[in-house]
């Protein structure tokens, strides 16, 4: 089945700085991967999804990328702001209906002032 | 987005016990629903797929006879947790795919269970 790796862990970056998270997958069927924001005691929120016919999506300050032939996908959030802080998750999905998503193991980004 | 609700969001019951979650749809037919466990600091560890008016398809480990799930309506699914023990305590959390919502799932606002 999928396996969705994801790094770093922890990530803390100064208030305005870009933070950059990344994700490996192994199932080369996979073509959808969708990243989820977690605040403390809430439900998932999708922020940004791609799938494989797109190598780069860009929602304003959130951008995501994905390289098939490496099975690798990265979120990169710029110009980073308190409330950016959260726990991120990446996923990975072979798209379609009833496909289930299979989650990375959550980065927990913290945002200096 | 499509609204998903999950109740209830807090629940205590005691070892030996049973507790039903249920996970709603709220404007739009669910055709799946899946059922993660999340624990603290942690990922979401998926459980079970369900499709309406079909059986759940479990996760490898996940004991069917003790998270018995229900998808009787493109509406509702819902888990059961039972006998539950104090191992059992966790983050339970719903998502559901629909009609019309090619792939994006949209999850409930999860369930703190406390088995005391």
């Amino acid at each position: 089945g999928e396996n969705v790796e994801q790094h770093p862990s922890t990530l803390s970056v100064q208030e305005g700085d870009s933070a950059v998270i990344k994700c490996t997958y192994s199932d080369s069927a996979s073509n959808y991967f969708p990243w989820y924001k977690q605040e403390l005691g809430k439900r998932p929120q999708l922020i940004i999804d791609i799938r494989s016919n797109v190598g780069e999506k860009k929602d304003q300050r959130i951008a995501v990328t994905l390289n098939k032939t490496a099975k690798h996908f990265s979120l990169h959030i710029t110009e980073t702001q308190p409330e950016d802080s959260a726990v991120y998750f990446c996923a990975a999905s072979l798209g379609g209906s009833a496909s289930k998503i299979i989650f990375g193991s959550g980065t927990r980004l913290s945002i200096r002032p | 987005g499509a609204v998903v609700s999950q109740h209830p969001s807090r629940v205590i019951c005691k070892s030996g016990t049973s507790v039903k979650i249920e996970c709603r749809s709220l404007d739009f037919q669910a055709t799946t629903m899946f059922w993660y466990r999340q624990f603290p600091k942690k990922s979401l560890m998926l459980m079970a797929t369900s499709n309406e008016g079909s059986k759940a398809t479990y996760e490898q480990g996940v004991e069917k006879d003790k998270f018995l799930i229900n998808h009787a309506s493109l509406t509702l699914s819902t888990l059961t947790v039972t006998s539950a023990h104090p191992e059992d305590s966790s983050f339970y959390i719903c998502s559901a795919q629909g009609r019309g919502y090619y792939t994006e799932a949209f999850f409930g606002q999860g369930t703190r269970l406390t088995v005391v």
